[in-house]
């Protein structure tokens, strides 16, 4: 079964500061996908990467980088200098490619608050 | 242009009553789903349709009935409402290919936000 663990729940910032979100998964399959979707207070759910098990390169895209490492089924989210309206909830997804039986499995989800 | 699209945005209605969510999307998408979002913000698969047919379905009460009447809309009809329905709930599609539809990002729906009195 697969599993997604965000062991962060709350995280404070000042603004400028550089944040971490971290994310572990478990899962028995080779081939799996996955995900990060940010939820700002307004309650939509928007897509921001996803990453091919095959494919370690860590993926930078402005502000925001990836870092995946299958050594520890990590794949964390960093945010560079943050501002007030990275202030949302963070979720990292697991999806394994088992054609159209495939689901996203989320993690808890990490309430970032970044502070003016 | 909205991508994937959802009536209504708030649903409050009395116990035993029963509701409809619909869903439509426009980007051509196979496959689409029903997530519950509680109030701990846990966000959980309840359903997944693909070209209309039943793909998943995650252990959620009969009382939950969704309905693909083409695939570009997912309806979900939820009968008998107990307290405990009281989620958000979330409509997304993705471009599942057969074999790869795990490595297709999903697309979210704004969200329904149902309260059950």
């Amino acid at each position: 079964a697969q599993k997604v663990t965000q062991a962060q729940t709350e995280i404070s910032v000042v603004e400028k500061e550089d944040v971490t979100l971290d994310c572990v998964y478990e899962t028995r399959d080779t081939t799996y996908y996955l995900f990060w979707y940010k939820q700002p207070p307004s309650g939509e759910l928007v897509f921001l990467i996803r990453r091919n098990s095959f494919d370690e390169q860590n993926e930078i895209s402005g502000r925001y980088s990836w870092n995946f490492q299958k050594s520890t089924s990590s794949f964390n989210f960093t945010i560079t200098a943050s501002q007030v309206v990275d202030s949302a909830v963070y979720f990292c997804a697991l999806s394994e490619a088992s054609g159209a039986n495939s689901k996203l499995t989320f993690g808890k989800g990490i309430t970032l608050s970044v502070r003016p | 242009d909205t991508a994937v699209s959802q009536t209504p945005k708030y649903l409050v209605t009395q116990m035993g009553n029963d509701k409809s969510i619909k869903c439509e999307q426009n980007l051509g998408h196979d496959t689409m789903y029903w997530y519950k979002q509680d109030s701990k913000k846990f966000l959980k698969i309840m359903f997944s349709y693909n070209n209309k047919e039943l793909i998943i379905n995650e252990t959620v009460p009969n009382r939950f009935s969704p309905k693909s009447p083409d695939k570009a809309h997912l309806n979900l009809h939820i009968n008998s409402l107990e307290l405990g329905d009281s989620a958000v709930y979330f409509c997304a599609s993705s471009q599942g290919i057969s074999g790869r539809a795990g490595g297709n990002e999903q697309f979210f729906g704004p969200g329904t936000r149902l309260t059950v009195l």
